[in-house]
């Protein structure tokens, strides 16, 4: 089974601050990688799938890359709205969530 | 619009079967490459991938939860349903059901997600 690794677990930003999240798969994946974005009681949110393409209404400032094994989510600008736990997904597997905070 | 709604018990007893059921609508689990999943998330904890249906009746199961796990739907209702067995107080959880999109090479992503239904599991 594939085994997918987020990191950091956790980490503290600021409004306006470059955030970058990374999300390590046990064996090569290519680009089949999603990222979540999940507020308190929430639903999670689809933000990215295919490793970099933008879901239909999800502000431009998330990006995503990576291919293989290692992969990026990366937030340009944190927004106050951003602050929430951020998830990777490849088929059955979730990885274990990082949770952005405010600073 | 695309809306999915869990429903089901909220409260089961320890070896008890649950049942819950995904109705959905603005979409069809009879058109290409789309399907329902269900995924589970324990109280402060980390997302739990469970199982999926397609339409042309491929099923995925979490290995880990397979011998306990059913999931079927039922096309002219618009609905998956989902049973797991032997209910745990580990398996207390908020179970979500979420559409899925699966592309030729059987690659899939959770586009829309219903809000979830919390079980709980106790004597």
């Amino acid at each position: 089974d594939i085994q997918m690794t987020q990191s950091p677990s956790s980490l503290s930003a600021s409004v306006g601050d470059r955030v970058t999240i990374t999300c390590r798969a046990s064996q090569s994946i290519s680009s089949y990688l999603n990222w979540y974005q999940q507020k308190p009681a929430k639903a999670p949110k689809l933000l990215i799938y295919a490793a970099s393409s933008l879901q239909s209404g999800v502000p431009s400032r998330f990006s995503g890359s990576g291919s293989g094994t290692d992969f990026t989510l990366t937030i340009s600008s944190l927004q106050p709205e951003d602050f929430a736990t951020y998830y990777c997904q490849q088929s059955q597997e979730f990885g274990q969530g990082t949770k952005v905070e405010i600073k | 619009q695309i809306t999915l709604k869990e429903s089901g018990p909220t409260l089961v007893k320890p070896t008890q079967t649950l049942t819950l059921t995904c109705t959905f609508s603005g979409f069809s689990l009879s058109t290409s490459g789309v399907g329902v999943g269900w995924i589970r998330q324990p109280p402060g904890k980390a997302l739990d991938w469970l199982a999926l249906i397609f339409w042309d009746d491929d099923e995925r199961y979490s290995p880990s939860l397979k011998s306990r796990l059913t999931i079927t739907k039922d096309t002219s209702k618009n609905q998956v349903v989902l049973t797991m067995t032997n209910m745990d107080p580990v398996d207390t959880a908020t179970y979500y059901c979420a559409r899925c999109l699966r592309d030729a090479y059987y690659y899939y992503y959770m586009d829309v997600w219903g809000k979830g239904t919390t079980v709980t599991v106790s004597s």
